[in-house]
């Protein structure tokens, strides 16, 4: 079956620092979806990508899928402490499948 | 955010109570979804209703007992439930096209519920 990995399970940087998080895919994608989940909250749509090599920007966050739209990346420019969070990928099979998550501590 | 509103938001409850979890949406979607999320398992898909239809049930044990009365709301029936149940159940709603394909889901806030 479909198997989603999400590299790497935890990070820790100091604020200012870059963040990536890899979202990683067995089959073919048709899209792809970001979320984030505060501490103590619930996930939060974040971004679709369904073109192959697209990249899509939001303020200091880069999304890309992959030229196989096989992975995806979430890069961070500069954390802030509220970039705090677990952020998840969503793959589209017949249902939506969520990889395991990356979560990000920012040290202030 | 509303536009998923869950009850109630903290459950304590024994192993051999029955309790029910309420979710509903104002979105005008029509699929909802229960998610169980643990240290164990992040984002774990438990039942999906696609108007008002299961349409999936991810191999959850008989104890958890889902009901969709119409497209806005969706509940999950709990009984003789174990401690490793303890848990934030979340439910979701999201707009479903052709052949099960997911639009952006909307979570609630969850049910932080713990078994003893």
């Amino acid at each position: 079956g479909q198997q989603v990995m999400q590299i790497p399970q935890y990070q820790h940087v100091q604020e200012g620092e870059d963040f990536t998080t890899y979202c990683n895919s067995s089959t073919t994608l048709s899209n792809i979806q970001w979320y984030k989940q505060r501490p103590g909250g619930h996930p939060v749509f974040l971004i679709q990508l369904v073109k192959s090599g697209e990249v899509k920007k939001q303020k200091r966050l880069t999304f890309q899928f992959g030229e196989a739209k096989k992975n995806s990346s979430l890069h961070i420019t500069a954390t802030q402490t509220t970039d705090v969070g677990t952020y998840f990928c969503g793959v589209n099979t017949d249902k939506l499948i969520f990889g395991t998550g990356t979560r990000l501590q920012v040290f202030p | 955010e509303t536009g998923v509103t869950q009850t109630p938001r903290h459950l304590v409850m024994g192993m051999t109570n029955k309790k029910s979890l309420k979710c509903e949406q104002h979105l005008g979607h029509n699929a909802m979804y229960w998610y169980k999320q643990s240290a164990k398992k992040p984002l774990e898909l438990m039942f999906v209703y696609n108007f008002k239809e299961q349409t999936e049930n991810n191999s959850v044990p008989s104890r958890f007992s889902p009901e969709c009365p119409n497209s806005s709301h969706l509940f999950l029936h709990l009984h003789t439930l174990q401690p490793e149940d303890s848990a934030l159940y979340l439910c979701a709603s999201s707009q479903v096209g052709y052949r099960g394909f997911s639009y952006e889901q909307y979570f609630g806030p969850g049910t932080r519920l713990t078994v003893t």
